[in-house]
């Protein structure tokens, strides 16, 4: 069964400053998306990364997959207060198709 | 339509009543999808339809959940005799392809309260 961690699950940082999100994945994949989620709110795609390798930037996150290790990171450079949210990543299993999420991490960003 | 919608937005039923959530996803899509998440939780996966294909029912709690898909679009979630531990947001996505290549589209949820 395809198991998603993600770490930390709660993270509270300074504007300006730099962190890393990371997400494991238990079998194997080569299709990983990441999610943000304002509290009351769906949930907003930000990357979809298909192949070992692939890096995708947006503003001030950026994605990478390395399917060897079964590991993304969302990579969050000079944290502004807007970027506050729940930020969850999902893995496709082979075959099924199905995306089976992360337990998210909540972010926090302190002016 | 221009998106996933999902009615009703909150639902709130006595426990032992049943629920009928309806999704209908975004137009061309063949894959949609049911999720359901607790209050600060992660996102629990219930059932996924694609195309004409037997729906992947895996994530059911119970036999007290099913869903259907009428026409390959609209679908409907139906909880029978509705438990507190039921309560929880229902999330419905759909995707174009369901193939693995392409991201699904959340709608924005059935807020569901069983008192």
């Amino acid at each position: 069964e395809l198991k998603v961690e993600q770490n930390p699950l709660f993270l509270s940082m300074q504007e300006g400053k730099n962190y890393t999100i990371y997400c494991n994945y238990s079998t194997t994949s080569d299709r990983l998306y990441w999610y943000r989620q304002d509290p009351g709110k769906s949930l907003e795609s930000l990357f979809v990364l298909l192949s070992n390798g692939a890096v995708k930037q947006e503003g001030r996150l950026m994605a990478s997959l390395d399917t060897k290790a079964r590991l993304s990171t969302l990579h969050i450079t000079a944290a502004v207060h807007d970027l506050s949210a729940t930020y969850f990543c999902a893995v496709q299993t082979s075959g099924t198709y199905k995306y089976i999420f992360g337990t998210g991490t909540r972010l926090k960003v302190l002016a | 339509g221009a998106g996933v919608s999902q009615s009703p937005s909150n639902k709130v039923t006595e426990k032992g009543k049943d629920v009928e959530l309806r999704c209908d996803p975004i137009s061309g899509h063949t894959a949609l999808y049911w999720y359901r998440q607790s209050l600060g939780q992660g996102l629990e996966f219930l059932i996924y339809f694609q195309g004409n294909s037997a729906p992947d029912k895996s994530g059911l709690p119970s036999d007290r959940f099913s869903a259907e898909r009428t026409g390959g679009s609209v679908s409907t979630l139906t909880i029978q005799r509705t438990q507190q531990e039921d309560s929880a947001v229902y999330l419905c996505a759909s995707s174009s392809r369901g193939q693995g290549d392409t991201e699904a589209f959340f709608g924005q949820g059935t807020r569901l309260t069983v008192v």
